[in-house]
């Protein structure tokens, strides 16, 4: 079975520094990955995907993720972080064999303080 | 509006009531996805319909939840008899591709989801 396992439900930045947040999956093929986020009172926006093709994906708002098979790992980073990256990050991985990309199974998400 | 639209936005049951969420998604999507998101949890799936077809209710916890696409545009999650364990946010998500395309994207458009809260 599939699954999606995110370290740390809040990580605390200081403006200006480096964003990393952890997500591990597990999964019996290549999977597709995923990382959504959710700012306060909206839907979730997708920021980045992984379909197979370049390892490191990059996404919107300057991040950036890199699929490591070896580690089966798609952690989420960005250089320098902003105050308006405030907001609970969602890890997903498609469901193999369901014929379903748009079947997700998400990790618990990590809520991403930014300090000034 | 463009994007996916979701109603009630608060949703205040009793427990054994009936409730009923809409979700508008954006004109011309395909796909349509229903997820339920516990509190500190992320999304679970429920439901997809392809169009006004349901091709996986996998995801429904019960038989008291029932979801429709009718004309496979707007569609309906119900829940019957709720009990406290339906509180959660049901989010509905749609797509312009129809699911397991060749590199189907995977990308969702969600709404903002109906909170529901059942006492």
């Amino acid at each position: 079975a599939q699954s999606v396992t995110q370290l740390g439900s809040h990580v605390s930045v200081s403006e200006g520094a480096l964003v990393l947040l952890r997500c591990n999956y597990s999964s019996s093929v290549p999977p597709y990955l995923f990382w959504y986020v959710q700012y306060p009172n909206q839907g979730l926006q997708l920021l980045l995907k992984y379909t197979s093709a370049a390892t490191l994906v990059k996404g919107i708002n300057g991040f950036e993720a890199e699929f490591k098979k070896s580690e089966t790992s798609f952690h989420l980073t960005k250089p320098s972080a902003h105050m308006s990256d405030a907001a609970e990050y969602f890890c997903a991985v498609s469901v193999v064999g369901s014929g379903n990309t748009g079947k997700l199974i998400f990790g618990q998400g990590t809520t991403l303080q930014v300090k000034p | 509006g463009a994007g996916v639209s979701q109603s009630p936005r608060y949703k205040v049951a009793k427990r054994g009531q009936d409730v009923a969420l809409r979700c508008d998604p954006i004109s011309g999507h395909v796909s349509l996805f229903w997820y339920q998101q516990a509190l500190g949890q992320g999304p679970e799936f429920l439901t997809y319909f392809q169009n006004e077809a349901q091709l996986d209710k996998s995801g429904l916890p019960s038989d008291r939840f029932f979801a429709e696409r009718p004309e496979g545009s707007v569609s309906t999650l119900k829940i019957q008899r709720t009990q406290q364990e339906d509180s959660a946010v049901y989010l509905c998500a749609s797509s312009p591709r129809v699911a397991g395309g060749v590199r189907g994207t995977g990308e969702l458009f969600f709404g903002e989801g109906s909170r529901l809260t059942v006492l």
